[in-house]
Order: C-alpha cells, then structure tokens, then sequence
C-alpha cells in the first residue's frame, strides 16, 4: 500500500549526529519531490527540507542550514536526513513527506514520524 | 519567509454546529499567472501525522467529507466544517507552498463542547 516509513530516531547528546531514513512504497518514489518536516513536542509543524524528485536541487531552513542534509536513493525508494551538530532545539518528532509535484508542492502523504530527542 | 497567522488559536464548538478557522499570510499567495492560491490545509489527530484535506485553497482531497469546505483568496483563508462531528476532534493547520520555504500556520485546536 501507499505509505512512508521512517526510521532510525532516538535519543543522542548535543553535538552529536543522527541519520534518519524513510522508506516509501506502493508509488514512484522517483517521480515526486520528498520533505522531511518536524514538530516539537506539543508544538507546531516545521518545514526542514526538500529534495527534488531527481534529487537535482535541495533546499533547506534556515535552522537546520549547514548541520543537516538531504539526500535520497531512488533504486531504494528511500529518503535520508544527516542531521550534524545536533541541538536541544532540534528535538521533535521527524516526518518525511511526499509532495504531488513539482507544480503542486503541498505534502499528499505523511509517514508516522520518527522521534528525536537531544539531551545530554 | 511568508509568515502563516491562524485564528482563534482552540475553537470549542457542540456537536453539529459550525466551526470556522481563519487563515492569514503576511503578502498574496494567489500566482496571477494560473490565478491559483498556494494554500494547503491539514488535520492532525492526536498521535496522528498530519493529513491533506484541502489544496488549492478550495479542492478537497478525496475522501475528505464535503461537511469540511475551504475558501478566500490572496492572503485570506477560512476553513469551515459545517456540522462538527465526534471525530474532528483536532488541530488543523494551513500552510502556503507558494514559495519556499513552506510555511504553516501555528495550528487551531477544534474541540467539542
């Protein structure tokens, strides 16, 4: 069925780094754009980044410019967030995200999320 | 950045009343080229990832229930569920995708009287 997977959340210290992966299926991963957006605990969503569906041009918030990367494996219909220098503020629930286009770059599909917690 | 403002912030409606949820952005999201309003809007349940109802402003996602309906224009958004039900219990957020980054709204909490 249609649906994003992510994983590899969890706890890690401040200045540490994590990868995160999100796994698609039932759809042409290499046919649409994918984001990953997080929300804080109790808090309100966040764009962090975009990656074109050939993974030509990414773009990124500006909290997150410098420390994090997107990148993703179309043969392996997965996504990828490196998240570097890791920060308190930089905890939340990660969700990666499916958007119906270039020309309709709203979000259609949302996996569960992944949650990361940074703290010492 | 476009900056998304929603209001009121929690909304509490009895069931089968209406609840409306404004949505406002610092400059125009309408591209008068296509004359489309970059305008999206989501659901999220508690312990739920956010879901698509509308985009386009207007165009309800299939599956959505046509007691939800969206409207406005420019830099001026409502969301509206005509007869609230057990089940819409949640927060509902807007967002712009008319340029990047994306931007959402704070959120407004519907819950039920």
């Amino acid at each position: 069925q249609v649906q994003l997977v992510e994983s590899g959340g969890g706890v890690v210290q401040p200045g540490r780094s994590l990868r995160l992966s999100c796994a698609a299926s039932g759809f042409t991963f290499s046919d649409y754009g994918m984001h990953w957006v997080r929300q804080a605990p109790g808090k309100g969503l966040e764009w962090v980044a975009l990656i074109w569906y050939d993974g030509s041009n990414k773009y990124y918030a500006d909290s997150v410019k410098g420390r994090f990367a997107i990148s993703r494996d179309n043969s392996k219909d997965t996504l990828y967030l490196q998240m570097n220098s890791l920060r308190a503020e930089d905890t939340a629930v990660y969700y990666c995200a499916k958007d119906r286009g270039s020309t309709s770059p709203y979000f259609d599909l949302w996996g569960r999320g992944t949650l990361v917690t940074v703290s010492s | 950045d476009i900056v998304m403002t929603q209001s009121p912030d929690s909304l509490t409606v009895s069931l089968g009343e209406r609840a409306t949820i404004n949505c406002k952005s610092s400059q125009s999201i309408l591209y008068s080229s296509n004359n489309k309003n970059y305008l999206a809007w989501y659901q999220q349940k508690p312990g739920q990832p956010p879901k698509l109802l509308f985009y386009w402003a207007s165009i309800r996602e299939s599956g959505v229930p046509d007691r939800f309906s969206g409207s406005g224009s420019g830099a001026d958004f409502t969301l509206t569920i005509s007869s609230l039900q057990a089940e819409d219990v949640a927060v509902y957020y807007c967002q712009q995708y008319y340029s990047t980054p994306p931007t959402f709204g704070q959120g407004t909490k519907v819950e039920i009287k």
